[in-house]
């Protein structure tokens, strides 16, 4: 268990609809990574937080925003979904931006019908 | 742009056997990491070891050692006395080193069996 937790496991929903995935990093850690893998695409790096700023942008669509709140933890947001969008979201936290090791969650799989 | 290459779609290994998976990467970067991450068919992403560019001695984690060449631009890992458990796919990643941010670049994997 590598302490970073996401929620929820599963997800199923409609093209066009909007959902919310939801990270508590491990207890002190102030970065945070989402990551996307796809069967098209494999594994690529969405956006990073840093103590509640954005610090780097990756392959992320503009139909896609996340935030990271007070307490740390972070949400992703995806609306007008399409199927393509369908994959596994991971979020990892590091202890801070200059730290290396990066703990994954177990990620939230999500299925777009 | 930093690039990832593994070019080993799926290798077959004997238990207790060692085997080596490849990886090779492109950046211009000077200052840069490398890793090796597992991913069992639970779907974790499970972290093995890290290299940074300037280290000069190869790291090694119990069973696991990566074999980094730099002119070759090769970071490949290498597990010792292969396990049932080993099992799995293992990506390759990269980062840039000291910009604030750890984003990783992964490689498409390699889908490690053991027989036993």
């Amino acid at each position: 268990d590598s302490g970073v937790t996401q929620t929820p496991k599963h997800l199923i929903t409609a093209t066009g609809q909007r959902v919310t995935l939801r990270c508590s990093p491990r207890s002190g850690d102030l970065s945070v990574y989402w990551y996307q893998q796809s069967l098209d695409q494999g594994l690529q790096f969405l956006i990073q937080y840093y103590n509640g700023e954005e610090r780097a942008k990756g392959n992320i669509l503009e139909r896609f925003s996340a935030q990271q709140f007070p307490d740390l933890h972070s949400e992703l947001n995806l609306s007008s979904l399409e199927l393509g969008d369908s994959a596994l979201y991971f979020c990892a936290s590091s202890v801070d931006s200059y730290s290396y090791e990066q703990y994954f969650g177990p990620g939230t799989r999500l299925t777009v019908t | 742009a930093q690039k990832i290459t593994q070019t080993q779609p799926g290798m077959f290994v004997q238990e207790k056997e060692a085997v080596t998976l490849d990886c090779t990467y492109d950046t211009s970067d000077q200052s840069y990491g490398l890793f090796w991450y597992k991913q069992p068919s639970s779907g974790e992403m499970i972290f093995l070891i890290y290299q940074g560019s300037y280290d000069e001695q190869n790291a090694t984690e119990g069973r696991y050692s990566l074999n980094f060449q730099k002119a070759r631009k090769s970071a490949n890992l290498v597990i010792s006395a292969s396990q049932l458990g080993d099992s799995a796919m293992y990506f390759c990643a990269m980062s840039r080193s000291g910009a604030g941010s750890y984003q990783l670049t992964f490689g498409k994997g390699t889908k490690l069996s053991v027989i036993p």
